[in-house]
């Protein structure tokens, strides 16, 4: 298996431009989160898909960031319009099943650099 | 809520050193508990795991053992390599409606010099 796979794997962008982020989870996993890497407060939690759907959305920061699952296979990390502060590492995670145990762990994708100029 | 308490980096080491990186938890129940390990530029990769207290999860030579009496899981490894050089990250699965996601520690820098 080729693992989850997101893209791309460095962004630069100016303030104010939308910037997507992608991510294909595992096939067969029904659970799909995005978390957000800084220095200043580790990894925190964006968002978390099951079977498609929202679940918990709580994490996103402000109104400018939007998530997508429009398949099993698909999902994107939108922020429009970006701003400097939201330079960071944005990993996709995938998981099988709604509960994370010993047996149904969450693998990571090698995550997204974004710098926002 | 649930959380994760990891001990400050960086961490420097020797090669052939003795790691110990502190990790406690606050949780309800008894979550199943991971280590994480991130390479440099690279995603979180599971390194080793435990569902009960007085598990001990291992691999490549990185142990924890799951202390239900003062919630911890610290990791240690009796020598390490340059190769080891990572952040690592203690987590447990957190409960909502149904649901679970992974609550990280904020990761532990470890550098092991020649």
């Amino acid at each position: 298996d080729a693992g989850v796979i997101q893209s791309p794997r460095h962004e630069v962008t100016e303030m104010g431009q939308e910037v997507t982020l992608r991510c294909k989870p595992i096939s067969g996993h029904n659970s799909l989160f995005w978390y957000r890497q800084t220095m200043m407060r580790g990894l925190e939690l964006l968002i978390y898909f099951n079977n498609n759907v929202p679940i918990d959305d709580s994490g996103m920061p402000e109104d400018r960031f939007s998530a997508k699952m429009p398949n099993a296979s698909f999902s994107t990390l939108k922020i429009q319009p970006s701003e400097p502060r939201d330079s960071a590492v944005y990993f996709c995670a995938s998981s099988l099943g709604r509960k994370i145990t010993v047996n149904t762990e969450a693998f990571f994708g090698q995550g997204t650099r974004l710098t926002v100029v | 809520g649930d959380s994760v308490t990891q001990m400050e980096g960086p961490v420097t080491l020797s090669e052939e050193a003795f790691l110990t990186i502190n990790c406690t938890y606050t949780a309800t129940g008894y979550p199943s508990l991971f280590w994480y390990v991130q390479y440099p530029g690279e995603g979180l990769q599971l390194l080793l795991k435990a569902t009960k207290a007085d598990d001990k999860g291992s691999n490549k030579g990185f142990e924890a053992t799951y202390r239900k009496e003062t919630t911890s899981f610290h990791l240690e490894k009796g020598s390490v390599q340059v190769s080891d050089s990572a952040v690592y990250f203690c987590a447990l699965p957190s409960m909502n409606s149904g649901y679970s996601t992974l609550t990280f520690g904020k990761g532990t820098m470890l550098l092991v010099s020649p």
